[in-house]
């Protein structure tokens, strides 16, 4: 595709259910980052991988969530027994490679936890 | 470990004044630095990014900002704004190691131009 696509779009889970995002990269983006953006706390970064290994996994705020990437393209980011605290948009971003200089973004996923 | 401090989560302007939005970061080592614009209703897009050579970049619609090593500072200037520069502003920096690094982003600077 010729951008970043992210699905769903809009996501409502009751709290304790798990959830699957998914995030197709622009074809050829060796990088790819996932993000979560809550109101007035700006970008808070998760997780990023380089191809399907994931150096840098500090961000990602509990066990209870993880992320993997296969075949070095489509990346699935997992939240498990939700919380109304996990709310929020999800954004995932890739870049050509891993010397960043340019990130393109997808539209998000809107994540509602109630 | 690098982090992003943007002081101002909201400014407001006069549309044809000069605009400054600061940005400062933490960095033990030399770094990629970048301006994002989120448009309302619409995704993050790169406004400008320094990676070396001159400190003074220049990005789109008119934007530029000048890096200052001495001052950790990556502050973004616009001399005249217009209505439609009402955005959120992101900051955000990259440590530059030999092998990938992270992009840190900061908390963003809500601009909102009155006419």
């Amino acid at each position: 595709g010729a951008g970043v696509s992210q699905s769903p779009s809009n996501k409502v889970t009751e709290k304790g259910k798990d959830v699957e995002l998914r995030c197709d990269p622009i074809s050829g983006h060796t990088a790819l980052y996932w993000y979560r953006q809550s109101l007035g706390q700006g970008l808070e970064f998760l997780i990023y991988f380089q191809g399907n290994s994931a150096p840098d996994k500090s961000g990602l705020p509990s066990d209870r969530f993880s992320a993997e990437r296969t075949g070095g393209s489509v990346s699935t980011l997992t939240i498990q027994r939700t919380q109304q605290e996990d709310s929020a948009v999800y954004l995932c971003a890739s870049s050509l490679s891993y010397r960043n200089e340019k990130l393109f973004f997808g539209s998000g996923t809107q994540l509602s936890v109630l | 470990a690098q982090s992003v401090t943007q002081l101002d989560s909201q400014v407001p302007v006069f549309e044809e004044a000069p605009v400054e939005l600061r940005c400062n970061y933490s960095s033990s080592v030399s770094v990629y630095l970048f301006w994002y614009v989120q448009y309302p209703n619409q995704g993050l897009q790169l406004l400008l990014k320094y990676l070396s050579g001159s400190t003074l970049v220049k990005g789109i619609n008119g934007f530029e900002a000048e890096f200052n090593k001495s001052q950790t500072s990556f502050h973004l200037r616009k001399p005249s704004v217009h209505i439609s520069d009402t955005a959120e502003y992101f900051c955000a920096v990259s440590e530059l190691h030999s092998s990938a690094s992270k992009i840190i982003f900061g908390s963003g600077t809500r601009l909102s131009i009155r006419p």
